[in-house]
């Protein structure tokens, strides 16, 4: 089926480790976002991008990378996770001038202990 | 910066009675857009209804609409003939026309339907 796809679905991290949560989407979308959801927070973006080769920060950026090498692919990474980034991450996409809303993956609940 | 307000954290509904949630945004733009998603216990993000700030009707999907009222800055949701399948998070959202295609979410209503 298109979509947004997120690997891994669920992850256990120990405080200090790195670890890279990958999003691909087959829809041809120009624009990539990745956020995260807090209990009471509502989503926050972390990063986006805009086309391949190109990323921005959002509004939580601090503690996370990410990379665009492919047009179909978002990847955000954690070099050293800390217990303040367990949370579930979205990744979503969308199309450039087009206005119908994201795609959203189905998440990746990330626990650090 | 443009903010997203849900003043509701939770909301019930008798199954097949109608609820409205609320949201207010404040923005200093004049051309953006609004959506609702709805989220249920399955994580999924499902789009329920969008608005375009230039048009004056309110949308309506089904047995979902929305109040639009422009100067108020308000944007709630009605859900008619309320359903089990209807109980979930309710997300709502707001971006600029042009030059920027973020989201920003508030922080979400918990609706409950009871049978």
């Amino acid at each position: 089926n298109a979509g947004v796809t997120q690997t891994p679905k669920f992850r256990v991290l120990k405080t200090g480790q790195s670890m890279t949560l990958l999003c691909a989407q087959d829809m041809n979308h120009e624009y990539m976002y990745w956020y995260r959801q807090d209990p009471g927070m509502g989503l926050r973006l972390i990063h986006y991008s805009v086309g391949e080769g190109t990323t921005a920060k959002g509004e939580v950026p601090d503690g996370y990378n990410v990379s665009r090498l492919k047009k179909q692919n978002f990847l955000l990474g954690l070099e050293s996770a800390a217990p303040s980034q367990t949370s579930v991450y979205f990744c979503a996409s969308s199309y450039r001038g087009l206005d119908y809303g994201y795609t959203f993956g189905s998440g990746t609940r990330l626990t650090v202990v | 910066a443009q903010t997203v307000t849900q003043s509701q954290p939770e909301m019930s509904v008798q199954e097949a009675e109608t609820v409205t949630l609320s949201c207010t945004y404040d923005t200093s733009e004049s051309d953006y857009y609004l959506f609702w998603y709805k989220q249920p216990p399955s994580r999924q993000m499902i789009l329920v209804i969008r608005q375009e700030a230039y048009k004056q009707q309110n949308a309506t999907e089904n047995r979902f609409s929305v109040n639009f009222q422009k100067a108020a800055k308000s944007f709630s949701l009605k859900i008619s003939d309320s359903q089990l399948g209807d109980a979930a998070m309710y997300f709502c959202a707001y971006r600029i026309g042009a030059g920027s295609y973020q989201l920003t979410f508030g922080k979400g209503t918990k609706l409950s339907v009871i049978p």
